[in-house]
């Protein structure tokens, strides 16, 4: 399984775009890389994910170099609600795929 | 779609005694279902893999008399946490898998709300 590296805080202001970028050095060739966001004594919420260049949602766009070693979740005009703990996970090629959370970034919003 | 429903939500239980939480997929069948456990500031620790109809697969680490789990139909998992004591109380998360489709992507796990376990 692919380990990834992203930060362990951030801070941001009401209303600006956040990115948060996540370094996965070894990924393999059919992984793909998942975002989930979780908030205080909740479980995790899927918010994206994506193998190559640029995913966007409803929530969020991803941004993932044609090398593929890093991923950037970009939440645009961030709210007070948004602040919780993001992971940026690596998903491999078969079912029953185990999931490895890392520490996660603890993103807080500022009023 | 793809809502994950888990109960109890919070539970407080004497030492000794046991303690069963459920997991339900709502809108979907899944195959898999995992178990999670989360202490306060801590990331989520897998403790074990359910699959429908078979024995769950535990980490390592993870006692399986201690912590029960049933997989009977594609859209219930259990957990029983057997003879409680204080060092089980935690955080519990479930997550279960839809399998990808034909439009790519790889299998997503949907997650429960989570249970709160306070042994006393």
């Amino acid at each position: 399984l692919a380990k990834t590296t992203q930060p362990i805080s951030m801070d941001s202001y009401e209303g600006q775009e956040v990115n948060i970028t996540c370094s996965h050095n070894n990924i393999a060739t059919n992984d793909y890389i998942t975002w989930y966001q979780q908030f205080p004594s909740q479980g995790p919420r899927f918010i994206i994910q994506g193998y190559k260049t640029k995913v966007t949602n409803e929530v969020a766009s991803l941004f993932i170099p044609a090398d593929r070693k890093s991923s950037t979740l970009s939440l645009p005009r961030v709210s007070l609600s948004d602040t919780a703990v993001y992971y940026c996970l690596v998903v491999g090629d078969f079912g029953n795929e185990k999931l490895t959370f890392g520490t996660g970034t603890r993103l807080t919003i500022i009023p | 779609g793809a809502v994950v429903s888990q109960h109890p939500s919070w539970v407080i239980c004497k030492s000794g005694t046991s303690v069963k939480i459920e997991c339900r997929s709502l809108d979907f069948q899944a195959t898999t279902m995992f178990w999670y456990r989360q202490f306060p500031k801590q990331s989520l620790m897998l403790m074990a893999t359910s699959n429908e109809g078979s024995k769950a697969t535990y980490e390592q680490g993870v006692e399986k008399d201690k912590f029960l789990i049933n997989h009977a139909s594609l859209t219930l998992s259990t957990l029983t946490v057997t003879s409680a004591h204080p060092e089980d109380s935690s955080f519990y998360i479930c997550s279960a898998e839809i399998i990808s489709g034909t439009s790519g992507g790889r299998n997503i796990q949907y997650f429960g709300a989570g249970t709160r376990l306070s042994v006393l």
